[in-house]
C-alpha cells in the first residue's frame, strides 16, 4: 500500500532533550513538508524540500532541523532550542507539479 | 505572504441539515483552493478542491463556490451525516510546482443526530 508513515504515533521527551520525528512515503513524491498544529491554530509549515539534498524554513523554523538524505524520508528534529515543543506534527507530500497534498497521521509531541 | 481566514470556528448542525464554511484568502496570485477534512488524532485528508478557473465543483453532498473577485470560498455540504462531524480546513496555493498550501484556522462541524 503506498502512503505517507509518521512515526511514533505518540511521544514523550523531557525538556532540553533532542528529538527526532520520522517521516516515510513510499508514493514517489518530489516535495514533503512539515506542519505544526496546535488547537485553533491551524497548520504551521515549519520546513518543506521540493528535491533530494535541498529544503527551505517554513514559517516557525526557529528550533527545528530537518534532513533529506532520500527521495522517500524527511525526519524532523526538535531541538531543545525550540520553546513550546509539544504538539501534533504532521508530515505531507505531494508529486512534482502537483499541489494535491497527502498528508500522515501524524506524531503528538509531548515534553514533559 | 498568503494569509487565509475561516469562519466559523465552530458550527454545530443537526443531522439532515446543510452546513456552510467560508474562507477568504489575500493574495491574489492563489489559485489552488483544497478543503481538508480531519478526524479525532488523524491527518488531514483532501475532501474537494477547486481552481481559479472555475466557480463551483460539487461531489455528491459537497460542493465548493469560489469567488475571485471577493477573494473568497466556501465548503457547503448538504444532508449532513453525523460522520461529517470533524474538523475542516481551508487552503490556498500558487498552484506551481511549489506547492506550499496556506491554512485556515479550522472548523470544528459536530452534527447532532
Amino acid at each position: 500500500d503506498g502512503g505517507i508513515t509518521q512515526s511514533p504515533k505518540y511521544l514523550f521527551r523531557k525538556e532540553g532533550q533532542n528529538v527526532t520525528l520520522s517521516c516515510e512515503q513510499n508514493l514517489n513524491h518530489d516535495a514533503m513538508y512539515w506542519y505544526r498544529q496546535d488547537p485553533g491554530q491551524g497548520l504551521r509549515l515549519i520546513y518543506y524540500s521540493q528535491i533530494v539534498n535541498d529544503f527551505q524554513k517554513g514559517d516557525i523554523a526557529e528550533g527545528y532541523s530537518v534532513s533529506r538524505e532520500k527521495k522517500e524520508s524527511f525526519p524532523l528534529t526538535v531541538t531543545s532550542a525550540q520553546k513550546n515543543p509539544t504538539a501534533f506534527y504532521l508530515c505531507a507530500s505531494h508529486p512534482r507539479g502537483y499541489t494535491e497534498a497527502f498528508f500522515g497521521q501524524g506524531t503528538r509531541l509531548t515534553v514533559v | 505572504g498568503e494569509n487565509v481566514e475561516q469562519h466559523p470556528s465552530t458550527l454545530s448542525v443537526q443531522e439532515g441539515d446543510s452546513a456552510v464554511i467560508k474562507c477568504t484568502y489575500s493574495d491574489s496570485a492563489s489559485n489552488y483552493f483544497p478543503w481538508y477534512k480531519q478526524e479525532l488524532g488523524k491527518g488531514p485528508q483532501l475532501i474537494i478542491d477547486i481552481r481559479s478557473n472555475v466557480g463551483e465543483k460539487k461531489d455528491q453532498r459537497i460542493a465548493v463556490t469560489l469567488n475571485k473577485t471577493a477573494k473568497h470560498f466556501s465548503l457547503h455540504i448538504t444532508e449532513t451525516q453525523p460522520e461529517d462531524s470533524a474538523v475542516y480546513f481551508c487552503a490556498a496555493s500558487r498552484g506551481s510546482t511549489l506547492g506550499r498550501l496556506y491554512f485556515g484556522r479550522g472548523t470544528q462541524l459536530t452534527v447532532w443526530p
